[in-house]
């Protein structure tokens, strides 16, 4: 199994511009989510998943919109950039919503917006 | 969710054990004591966690307390690609809605050839 695969590794966007951020699954987990890490603040909550078509807010989903069409992938859209969204992206998933903490996560995506 | 206090670093020699613990005080009945790590510049790591007895699994050992007022974490052959912030974390198992991962500042353990 790959587990948890995050792309790009690296981004750098100017104020403005959108992306979408990837991230896969391949262990058939239920559960997906998306944080954001900036110094000091610890992982927060952007958007989560408890299975295809299922999607909620955490509580830092503004300016990311988020959708559950397969199992496997759970991307992660930036509508239009703000240098407050650098920060270090992180995809995880988990068997089940009632095992979340037992979450595996991605490598990462390290976003600069200038 | 209960607090928890680890050490805010802790070296290990190369192939000893590494004995990470954890204070959790205030814990109630139904909360689990999670374990993560996060290696530099990756994703943090789900290593273990238990309720009241004591867990293994392939990464680690997780000894809790008879009272729960504390854990350890147990590396049983510490490397160097152990080095790491460990996180203990308290938690009432979900039974639904979102589930937030909140870390603590952790302990950083380097692990010296």
């Amino acid at each position: 199994n790959a587990g948890v695969t995050q792309t790009p590794k690296f981004q750098v966007l100017k104020t403005g511009q959108s992306m979408t951020l990837q991230c896969a699954q391949d262990m058939n987990h239920e559960y997906m989510s998306w944080y954001r890490q900036d110094p000091g603040m610890g992982l927060r909550l952007i958007h989560y998943s408890v299975g295809a078509g299922i999607t909620d807010q955490g509580e830092v989903p503004n300016g990311y919109n988020v959708s559950r069409s397969t199992t496997e992938d759970f991307p992660l859209r930036l509508l239009s950039a703000a240098p407050s969204q650098t920060s270090v992206y992180f995809c995880a998933s988990s068997y089940s919503h009632l095992r979340a903490y037992e979450q595996y996560f991605g490598p990462g995506t390290r976003l600069t917006v200038t | 969710d209960a607090k928890t206090t680890q050490p805010p670093s802790m070296d290990c020699a190369e192939g000893r054990a590494a004995n990470l613990p954890c204070n959790h005080s205030t814990i109630s009945g139904n909360e689990y004591v999670y374990w993560y790590r996060q290696i530099h510049s990756q994703g943090p790591q789900y290593i273990i966690h238990g309720l009241k007895n004591n867990e293994t699994n392939e990464m680690a050992s997780l000894i809790i307390t008879e009272d729960r007022k504390s854990s350890t974490l147990i590396l049983p052959h510490a490397t160097l690609r152990d080095t790491a912030v460990y996180y203990c974390i308290v938690r009432v198992e979900p039974s639904g809605g979102y589930q937030k991962v909140t870390f603590g500042t952790g302990t950083k353990l380097q692990v010296i050839p």
